[in-house]
């Protein structure tokens, strides 16, 4: 089972909506990241919080806003989405200290725009 | 410009076989994670390597990081269905560990 737990697992939304996708770690990670995957490629980093801190953003449109309400959560909402916007979208967690890359990903929540 | 460029990006087998897929790069990386994800799941850490001429085993799985650290490979012996899946490396560089420099990656299917 994953410790990195994703919801919703699936989402359609229109042009005018407004939603969020939630995600929740337990692993005491202290860094967590947005990635966005298109199918058959590799994910493609979006955003990273470092200690509840935005320390990078891909030059993600600000149709994307995300938060770190505290260091085990990451919320990516979503306004006014494309519908290139469709996708599978991934949470990551890492450690923040001696972290040699890795991530802890959770299942994703596959967003449809319509 | 793909930095880490991963090969075969297809591969279909047979149960029973041996396949091996490569990551390679003229990059140095301070360490290369594989991953295998399934369709419509997140992608799982398999290992990481960090030290060159590394070899990690994975029961049935072997990789190995290039001495020079700027190349790794996946070896399976004995692929089972349950190997499919999509094989994704990805290698971290030295005080950027955060952006990791992701491969194409492998669509690999085992037929029963």
């Amino acid at each position: 089972d994953t410790e990195v737990t994703q919801t919703p697992k699936h989402l359609v939304m229109g042009m005018t909506n407004k939603k969020s996708l939630k995600c929740e770690q337990h692993m005491g990670h202290r860094a967590m990241y947005w990635y966005k995957q298109k199918a058959k490629k590799p994910p493609e980093l979006m955003f990273v919080y470092s200690y509840e801190k935005l320390s990078i953003n891909e030059s993600v449109p600000s149709r994307f806003s995300p938060e770190c309400p505290n260091s085990s959560l990451l919320n990516l909402h979503l306004h006014a989405l494309q519908p290139e916007d469709s996708a599978l979208y991934l949470c990551a967690s890492s450690q923040e200290t001696g972290n040699t890359g890795e991530l802890f990903f959770g299942e994703g929540s596959r967003l449809t725009v319509l | 410009t793909q930095l880490l460029e991963q090969s075969p990006q297809f591969l279909s087998i047979q149960e029973g076989e041996n396949l091996t897929v490569y990551c390679n790069s003229s990059s140095v990386f301070s360490s290369l994670q594989w991953y295998r994800q399934e369709p419509g799941e997140g992608p799982v850490l398999l290992v990481t390597v960090v030290t060159g001429g590394e070899v990690k085993k994975l029961k049935r799985l072997t990789f190995q990081f290039g001495d020079a650290r700027k190349d790794s490979s996946l070896h399976i012996t004995a692929a089972q269905p349950g190997d499919t899946g999509l094989y994704l490396c990805a290698g971290a560089r030295a005080g950027n560990n955060r952006k990791l420099i992701w491969g194409l990656g492998t669509s690999l299917a085992v037929n029963p």
